[in-house]
Protein backbone atom coordinates (compact mmCIF):
# COMPACT_ATOMS: atom_id res chain seq x y z
CA UNK A 1 0.00 0.00 0.00
CA UNK A 2 1.11 3.27 -1.05
CA UNK A 3 2.06 5.72 2.09
CA UNK A 4 0.77 9.05 2.38
CA UNK A 5 2.13 11.60 -0.38
CA UNK A 6 2.76 15.41 -0.53
CA UNK A 7 3.18 17.96 -3.31
CA UNK A 8 5.47 19.75 -3.85
CA UNK A 9 8.54 18.82 -1.66
CA UNK A 10 9.92 21.79 -1.27
CA UNK A 11 8.86 25.43 -2.08
CA UNK A 12 10.22 28.68 -1.83
CA UNK A 13 7.71 31.79 -2.14
CA UNK A 14 7.96 35.63 -1.16
CA UNK A 15 6.14 37.63 1.31
CA UNK A 16 2.81 38.53 0.01
CA UNK A 17 2.49 35.32 -2.38
CA UNK A 18 0.06 32.38 -1.94
CA UNK A 19 0.36 28.45 -1.85
CA UNK A 20 -1.48 25.64 -2.20
CA UNK A 21 -0.21 22.22 -0.70
CA UNK A 22 -1.57 18.53 -1.62
CA UNK A 23 -1.70 15.40 0.47
CA UNK A 24 -2.68 12.46 -0.49
CA UNK A 25 -3.95 9.79 1.77
CA UNK A 26 -2.98 6.32 2.24
CA UNK A 27 -6.17 4.49 0.12
CA UNK A 28 -9.04 3.96 1.91
CA UNK A 29 -7.98 6.76 4.91
CA UNK A 30 -10.11 9.27 5.14
CA UNK A 31 -8.94 11.28 7.48
CA UNK A 32 -7.11 14.14 6.64
CA UNK A 33 -4.68 16.22 9.52
CA UNK A 34 -2.44 19.01 8.71
CA UNK A 35 0.62 19.83 10.96
CA UNK A 36 3.01 23.01 10.86
CA UNK A 37 6.36 22.05 12.31
CA UNK A 38 9.16 24.95 13.11
CA UNK A 39 12.19 24.44 15.18
CA UNK A 40 10.88 26.89 17.36
CA UNK A 41 6.93 25.85 18.26
CA UNK A 42 7.47 21.87 17.07
CA UNK A 43 3.96 20.33 15.52
CA UNK A 44 1.21 22.27 15.95
CA UNK A 45 -1.86 21.10 14.56
CA UNK A 46 -3.95 23.30 11.59
CA UNK A 47 -6.74 21.27 11.22
CA UNK A 48 -8.30 18.04 10.19
CA UNK A 49 -10.88 16.92 7.44
CA UNK A 50 -13.22 14.15 7.74
CA UNK A 51 -15.75 13.36 4.55
CA UNK A 52 -14.73 16.58 2.69
CA UNK A 53 -15.70 18.67 6.44
CA UNK A 54 -13.53 20.56 8.41
CA UNK A 55 -13.69 19.02 12.07
CA UNK A 56 -11.37 20.22 13.87
CA UNK A 57 -9.27 23.38 13.93
CA UNK A 58 -5.77 24.70 15.77
CA UNK A 59 -4.90 27.87 16.53
CA UNK A 60 -3.68 29.37 13.17
CA UNK A 61 -5.08 32.81 11.72
CA UNK A 62 -7.47 33.04 8.92
CA UNK A 63 -4.61 32.56 6.42
CA UNK A 64 -4.47 28.82 6.84
CA UNK A 65 -7.19 26.84 4.99
CA UNK A 66 -7.80 23.82 3.93
CA UNK A 67 -10.21 21.56 2.27
CA UNK A 68 -10.67 18.15 0.73
CA UNK A 69 -12.32 16.11 -1.67
CA UNK A 70 -14.53 13.16 -2.47
CA UNK A 71 -11.41 10.98 -3.01
CA UNK A 72 -10.05 12.00 0.14
CA UNK A 73 -7.36 13.74 -1.05
CA UNK A 74 -6.65 17.16 1.11
CA UNK A 75 -5.44 20.87 0.07
CA UNK A 76 -3.83 23.03 2.20
CA UNK A 77 -3.60 26.72 1.11
CA UNK A 78 -1.57 29.93 2.58
CA UNK A 79 -2.54 33.27 1.47
CA UNK A 80 -0.50 36.29 2.11
CA UNK A 81 2.77 34.76 3.28
CA UNK A 82 4.98 35.56 6.10
CA UNK A 83 8.53 35.33 6.61
CA UNK A 84 6.97 33.08 9.84
CA UNK A 85 5.32 30.85 7.64
CA UNK A 86 8.42 28.77 6.68
CA UNK A 87 7.98 25.73 8.14
CA UNK A 88 7.56 21.90 7.33
CA UNK A 89 4.14 21.29 6.70
CA UNK A 90 3.37 17.53 7.24
CA UNK A 91 0.04 16.10 6.56
CA UNK A 92 -1.03 12.57 8.25
CA UNK A 93 -3.93 10.38 7.71
CA UNK A 94 -5.77 7.72 9.17
CA UNK A 95 -8.70 5.33 8.18
CA UNK A 96 -11.32 7.20 10.35
CA UNK A 97 -11.14 10.11 12.90
CA UNK A 98 -10.26 8.99 16.08
CA UNK A 99 -8.12 5.70 15.10
CA UNK A 100 -4.72 5.54 16.68
CA UNK A 101 -2.45 5.30 13.92
CA UNK A 102 -1.57 8.26 11.96
CA UNK A 103 0.37 7.64 8.89
CA UNK A 104 2.42 10.60 8.36
CA UNK A 105 4.07 11.97 4.49
CA UNK A 106 7.19 13.41 4.12
CA UNK A 107 6.38 17.11 4.00
CA UNK A 108 7.02 20.35 2.06
CA UNK A 109 9.24 22.36 3.24
CA UNK A 110 8.28 26.01 2.55
CA UNK A 111 10.27 28.67 2.75
CA UNK A 112 9.04 31.91 2.67
CA UNK A 113 11.88 35.00 1.51
CA UNK B 1 -4.94 24.88 27.97
CA UNK B 2 -3.45 21.23 26.93
CA UNK B 3 0.49 21.02 26.66
CA UNK B 4 3.06 18.99 26.45
CA UNK B 5 6.07 19.53 27.48
CA UNK B 6 9.26 17.18 27.06
CA UNK B 7 12.44 18.69 29.13
CA UNK B 8 15.20 17.41 27.37
CA UNK B 9 15.93 18.72 23.60
CA UNK B 10 19.04 16.47 23.50
CA UNK B 11 19.55 12.93 25.28
CA UNK B 12 22.70 10.74 24.60
CA UNK B 13 23.23 7.24 26.37
CA UNK B 14 25.47 4.55 26.57
CA UNK B 15 24.71 1.09 24.60
CA UNK B 16 22.94 -0.83 26.99
CA UNK B 17 21.93 1.55 29.42
CA UNK B 18 18.98 2.54 30.41
CA UNK B 19 17.11 4.92 28.36
CA UNK B 20 14.50 6.95 30.14
CA UNK B 21 12.82 10.08 27.91
CA UNK B 22 10.66 12.33 30.03
CA UNK B 23 7.38 13.71 29.00
CA UNK B 24 5.15 15.93 31.25
CA UNK B 25 0.92 16.89 30.27
CA UNK B 26 -1.78 19.17 31.23
CA UNK B 27 -5.02 18.69 30.08
CA UNK B 28 -7.83 18.87 31.92
CA UNK B 29 -9.95 16.20 31.07
CA UNK B 30 -8.79 12.51 30.29
CA UNK B 31 -6.01 12.46 27.56
CA UNK B 32 -4.89 9.42 25.65
CA UNK B 33 -0.95 9.94 25.27
CA UNK B 34 1.08 8.82 22.29
CA UNK B 35 4.91 8.08 21.24
CA UNK B 36 6.05 9.42 17.88
CA UNK B 37 9.34 8.69 16.83
CA UNK B 38 11.48 9.34 13.81
CA UNK B 39 14.34 7.87 12.62
CA UNK B 40 16.84 9.97 10.35
CA UNK B 41 15.62 10.57 7.07
CA UNK B 42 12.77 8.45 7.75
CA UNK B 43 8.95 9.58 8.66
CA UNK B 44 7.01 10.50 11.57
CA UNK B 45 5.37 7.28 13.08
CA UNK B 46 3.76 5.95 15.93
CA UNK B 47 5.56 3.77 18.80
CA UNK B 48 2.85 3.17 21.33
CA UNK B 49 0.00 4.73 22.83
CA UNK B 50 -0.66 4.44 26.49
CA UNK B 51 -4.16 2.57 25.68
CA UNK B 52 -2.96 -0.73 24.50
CA UNK B 53 -0.15 -0.94 27.35
CA UNK B 54 2.25 -2.71 25.18
CA UNK B 55 6.18 -3.01 24.27
CA UNK B 56 7.12 -1.83 21.44
CA UNK B 57 10.70 -2.28 20.05
CA UNK B 58 11.38 -2.85 23.94
CA UNK B 59 9.76 0.41 25.17
CA UNK B 60 7.32 1.06 27.55
CA UNK B 61 5.43 4.15 28.66
CA UNK B 62 3.33 4.38 32.16
CA UNK B 63 0.62 7.60 32.18
CA UNK B 64 0.98 8.21 35.82
CA UNK B 65 -2.07 11.30 36.70
CA UNK B 66 -0.81 11.93 39.25
CA UNK B 67 2.38 13.53 38.36
CA UNK B 68 0.65 14.29 34.56
CA UNK B 69 3.64 11.95 33.27
CA UNK B 70 3.83 9.34 30.54
CA UNK B 71 7.57 8.66 30.51
CA UNK B 72 9.62 6.45 27.97
CA UNK B 73 11.75 3.72 29.33
CA UNK B 74 13.70 1.11 28.07
CA UNK B 75 16.26 -0.78 29.94
CA UNK B 76 18.83 -1.49 27.52
CA UNK B 77 19.33 1.08 24.87
CA UNK B 78 20.50 0.09 21.00
CA UNK B 79 22.34 2.15 18.83
CA UNK B 80 19.02 1.69 16.54
CA UNK B 81 16.95 3.48 18.98
CA UNK B 82 18.66 7.07 18.33
CA UNK B 83 16.16 8.66 16.75
CA UNK B 84 13.68 12.36 17.70
CA UNK B 85 10.97 11.05 19.77
CA UNK B 86 7.86 13.42 20.40
CA UNK B 87 5.22 12.85 23.12
CA UNK B 88 1.92 13.61 21.95
CA UNK B 89 -1.83 14.14 23.62
CA UNK B 90 -4.71 13.61 22.05
CA UNK B 91 -8.01 15.49 23.33
CA UNK B 92 -10.92 13.31 24.61
CA UNK B 93 -12.97 15.03 21.48
CA UNK B 94 -12.42 15.64 18.33
CA UNK B 95 -8.53 14.38 16.70
CA UNK B 96 -6.56 17.37 17.23
CA UNK B 97 -3.16 15.96 18.46
CA UNK B 98 -0.71 18.28 20.75
CA UNK B 99 3.02 17.20 20.28
CA UNK B 100 5.57 17.99 22.53
CA UNK B 101 8.67 19.93 21.16
CA UNK B 102 10.76 16.36 20.88
CA UNK B 103 14.07 15.21 22.04
CA UNK B 104 16.73 14.01 20.58
CA UNK B 105 18.08 10.48 21.83
CA UNK B 106 21.90 10.01 20.34
CA UNK B 107 23.27 6.06 21.61
CA UNK B 108 26.67 5.44 21.73
CA UNK B 109 28.10 2.96 20.87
Amino acid sequence: KAGVTQTPRYLIKTRGQQVTLSCSPISGHRSVSWYQQTPGQGLQFLFEYFSETQRNKGNFPGRFSGRQFSNSRSEMNVSTLELGDSALYLCASSLMMRTDTQYFGPGTRLTVL
Amino acid sequence: AQRVTQPEKLLSVFKGAPVELKCNYSYSGSPELFWYVQYSRQRLQLLLRHISRESIKGFTADLNKGETSFHLKKPFAQEEDSAMYYCALRANTGNQFYFGTGTSLTVIP
